[in-house]
């Protein structure tokens, strides 16, 4: 069955740093991978999403993932993070089951910004 | 337009009660699906409801069901609770089923917070 790790568990970076919070996905053919943000008490957003065509996919917030058939993986990155961005990220495949399809999440990575 | 609806947003309820989650999807979405969050088990898939049929279910006990009505809103039911059940439970709804195309894109709500005490 597909999945996505993610390996981090929690980072933690200065404001204004660079950020770079890796996924790794496992399947055969092309993944269909997205990128959520979930602040404390609230639901998923969506940041961005892949399906198809330029591996560099720009998202909300500044926020971009590139995905890398290569090494299996769909890191999210955002060059200057800022206070309001500490939150839990997931990553996150459509997986199949059959005909049949959902989403399956990673772990999550807290992210935590120092002033 | 509005997003995804979930009510309550707070529920608080003891062992052996059931519980009913409400979940209204951003208008025009005809596919619903639910998921269960948990500090031990992360996100984990409940089951997906396209045109009042449901598509696809996750591995949860039968005290776990769903349904979908003719205007897409969808609830989910839980009964005999379990200390275990305790959760963030998330609604999330896209325009077509999940299958990997732009449309199944899925849109979350902010989710409702179940204590079984």
């Amino acid at each position: 069955a597909q999945s996505v790790t993610q390996p981090d568990i929690h980072i933690t970076v200065s404001e204004g740093a660079s950020l770079e919070l890796r996924c790794n996905y496992s399947y055969g053919a092309t993944p269909y991978l997205f990128w959520y943000v979930q602040s404390p008490g609230q639901g998923l957003q969506l940041l961005l999403k892949y399906f198809s065509g330029d591996t560099l996919v720009q998202g909300i917030k500044g926020f971009e993932a590139e995905f890398k058939r290569s090494q299996s993986s769909f890191n999210l990155r955002k060059p200057s993070v800022h206070w309001s961005d500490a939150a839990e990220y997931f990553c996150a495949v459509v997986s199949y089951t059959g005909t049949a399809s959902k989403l399956t999440f990673g772990t999550g990575t807290r992210l935590q910004v120092t002033l | 337009k509005a997003g995804v609806t979930q009510t309550p947003r707070y529920l608080i309820k003891t062992r052996g009660q059931q519980v009913t989650l409400s979940c209204s999807p951003i208008s025009g979405h005809r596919s619903v699906s639910w998921y269960q969050q948990t500090p031990g088990q992360g996100l984990q898939f409940l089951f997906e409801y396209f045109s009042e049929t449901q598509r696809n279910k996750g591995n949860f006990p039968g005290r776990f069901s769903g349904r979908q009505f003719s205007n897409s809103r969808s609830e989910m039911n839980v009964s005999t609770l379990e200390l275990g059940d305790s959760a963030l439970y998330l609604c999330a709804s896209s325009l077509a089923p999940s299958g990997g195309t732009s449309t199944d894109t899925q849109y979350f709500g902010p989710g409702t917070r179940l204590t079984v005490l």
